[in-house]
């Protein structure tokens, strides 16, 4: 079956750098998303990569390893703001998106 | 401010009842889409429209159906609520056609509480 596996819960502080990782065994590959959500809100775009390495857009980055079913969401300079879920989702070969659960990241001052 | 209004924001229904979740979008996307989003779950697709006029079965659309008559609005209707409909249901949008270009844009949530 397809899976996305990203831990469920992480800790960082204000100021900091964190590392989001995302897992992923899928039916093909045809891109890697990363989301954010807010409490209560809607999820929001942050990021798309197809192509191996790394994507740099302000604070946040992300880096994919295609051969290694692999992603991560890197966030510089950490924000109380950035207090959310970030979801990771993988577009297979059906160009169906697959999600995974979130990873819930609190921001300590 | 262009983007998409789902309807009603929160509700509490009855089992057995009939239900229609509202979605409209503005932005003149080709392709919609229908979640639900459950603790501990990654969002999972119910219903999709590539265009207006035609729908797609999702991940999980037993309980479920929706309609495209144009192109700005992409109802969901319960037939006959169940518990375990009980979830927030997300409408989202994408240019293009399917899921081709990625990136959705989703409305503020539906939370539906079948009781």
């Amino acid at each position: 079956g397809q899976n996305i596996d990203q831990p469920t819960e992480m800790t960082a502080t204000e100021g900091a750098i964190v590392q989001i990782n995302c897992t992923y065994q899928t039916s093909g590959f045809n891109g890697l998303f990363w989301y954010q959500q807010h409490a209560g809100e809607a999820p929001t775009f942050l990021s798309y990569n197809v192509l191996d390495g790394l994507e740099e857009k302000g604070r946040f980055s992300s880096f994919l390893s295609r051969s290694k079913g692999y992603s991560y969401l890197l966030l510089k300079e950490l924000q109380m703001k950035d207090s959310a879920s970030y979801l990771c989702a993988v577009m297979d070969s059906n160009y169906q998106l697959i999600w995974g659960a979130g990873t819930k990241l609190i921001i300590k001052p | 401010i262009a983007g998409i209004t789902q309807a009603p924001t929160s509700q509490i229904l009855a089992a057995g009842r009939r239900m229609t979740l509202r979605c409209t979008q503005d932005m003149r996307h080709n392709a919609m889409y229908w979640y639900r989003q459950d603790l501990g779950l990654g969002l999972r697709l119910i219903h999709y429209s590539n265009t207006a006029g035609t729908t797609g079965k999702g991940e999980v659309p037993d309980g479920y159906s929706v309609s495209r008559a144009n192109t700005d609005d992409f109802p969901l209707t319960l037939a006959s609520a169940v518990p375990s409909q009980t979830s927030v249901y997300f409408c989202a949008s994408s240019e293009g056609t399917g899921h081709l270009t990625g990136e959705l844009f989703f409305g503020e949530g539906s939370r539906l509480t079948v009781l």
